[in-house]
């Protein structure tokens, strides 16, 4: 399984951009980057997800690097109800169906007012 | 009903018990997985079920029986565990496929506590 590596911990203040780095050298040409993010005592939920260029939803963008081995989460506006813990994963789909996510250590993103 | 729901929220069994841990979702999804959370780790991957046959068992031990009914229930069966598998297991959900599609839909767990 392709491996990413993020930092452990970041912080930021309420209002202002946050952009989460994530590692992923080891990538192959059909893996898809997927971010995910975990609030406290919730299960994880989708947050974005790219292949090749950059993309934007209501809730984050995502940079990719043209050689695909980096990528970058952009909150745009942090608010308090954005700390969690966010993860970059690299999805493998699975012969039979169904997608493998092998979640990373992630993360811990803190906002202050 | 984009909600996978997942029961008992809290489960508290000695080790000598059975028990089972239950999830449905009703997206017509055709993918539905088991993962374990232990307190300030990432999520690990145990079971893939994919239109309601096993896939992947990522070398989970035998005292962990999962079972796909139907498309829109899994089921993990508890037997003979020990303290640590104390954890959050969580269960998510899918359609198979590339790009949007693939997005995992998860519960919000259920946590269970081995005495």
């Amino acid at each position: 399984d392709a491996k990413t590596t993020q930092p452990n911990s970041m912080e930021s203040n309420e209002e202002e951009p946050v952009h989460l780095p994530c590692n992923h050298s080891t990538i192959s040409g059909t893996d898809y980057i997927h971010w995910y993010r975990q609030l406290p005592s919730q299960g994880p939920e989708y947050v974005i997800h790219g292949l090749t260029s950059n993309v934007n939803n209501r809730m984050a963008s995502l940079a990719i690097a043209e050689d695909r081995k980096s990528s970058t989460l952009i909150l745009h506006r942090a608010t308090l109800r954005d700390a969690a813990v966010y993860y970059c994963i690299l999805r493998d789909i699975l012969t039979g169906g169904g997608n493998k996510l092998t979640f990373g250590t992630g993360t811990q993103l803190k906002v202050e007012l | 009903d984009t909600e996978v729901t997942q029961t008992p929220k809290h489960l508290v069994m000695g080790m000598t018990n059975k028990k089972s841990l239950k999830c449905e979702q009703h997206m017509g999804h055709r993918a539905m997985y088991w993962y374990k959370q232990k307190a300030k780790k990432p999520p690990e991957l145990m079971f893939v079920y994919s239109y309601e046959k096993l896939s992947i068992n990522e070398s989970v031990p035998s005292r962990f029986s999962p079972e796909c009914p139907n498309s829109s229930l899994l089921n993990l069966h508890l037997h003979a565990l020990q303290p640590e598998d104390s954890a959050l297991y969580l269960c998510a959900s899918s359609q198979p496929g590339q790009g949007r599609a693939g997005e995992l839909f998860f519960g919000e767990g259920s946590r269970l506590t081995v005495l």
